[in-house]
């Protein structure tokens, strides 16, 4: 069955300090890979997607994320964390292929940054 | 641009009684429509896909049903609601053949 295994349950961080959370997801075939955010009190947003070309994504709000096809890892990365990213962030995967419509998502990691 | 909406926000109901929680989309025409549950601790499962009116595809057997009486309409039902059934539920969209998919607010759901 897909999976997607965040690593972290719960990160905390000073303000400034540089981000990474580890996503990774069961081999299935070619992948199209996002990180979704939620904001408290806020609806899920997507924060970036991956479905070919540059490995290495930007995404809104200085984040960006690297896919590295041989270790099965899309790992998001911002270099200088906000107060404001204070979030849950969930990595997901979905594969690509005739009626594939189920994004897999992992359990979440939830992000405190502390000003 | 493209709107979801989703209501009720909150509802809290009894163990047997039914359910109706609905989702529409503005702004695009034939969406693909998702019926996700999310747990706390265990992310977003998938519950029902819909890629046209009256075309539901489920995805895990449960207690819920859905319909899509709309182009941009889709519905979640139960007709006896079992504790388990908390949670909070999200509507999302996608056009037709992209992958991403946008959310709505979620529904908070008790079945007390």
């Amino acid at each position: 069955a897909q999976s997607v295994s965040q690593h972290n349950h719960h990160v905390i961080l000073s303000e400034a300090a540089s981000l990474e959370l580890g996503c990774n997801y069961s081999y299935g075939g070619t992948v199209n890979l996002f990180w979704y955010v939620q904001y408290p009190g806020q609806h899920l947003q997507l924060l970036l997607k991956y479905f070919s070309g540059d490995p290495l994504v930007k995404g809104i709000k200085g984040f960006e994320a690297e896919f590295i096809k041989s270790k099965f890892s899309f790992n998001l990365r911002k270099p200088s964390v906000q107060w404001s990213d204070t979030a849950e962030y969930f990595c997901a995967v979905i594969y690509s292929g005739a009626g594939s419509y189920q994004l897999t998502f992992g359990k979440g990691t939830k992000l405190s940054v502390i000003p | 641009s493209q709107t979801i909406h989703q209501w009720p926000a909150t509802l809290v109901q009894p163990v047997g009684s039914p359910l109706s929680l609905e989702c529409t989309v503005e702004g695009t025409s034939n969406p693909n429509l998702y019926w996700y549950r999310q747990a706390a601790g265990r992310g977003l499962q998938l519950l029902f896909y819909s890629v046209g009116i009256g075309q539901i595809s489920s995805e895990v057997p449960q207690n819920l049903s859905a319909s899509r009486p709309q182009d941009r309409q889709f519905i979640l039902s139960s007709k006896k609601l079992l504790l388990s059934d908390s949670g909070f539920y999200l509507c999302a969209w996608s056009l037709s053949g992209r992958y991403e998919q946008y959310f709505g607010p979620g529904t908070r759901l008790t079945v007390t």
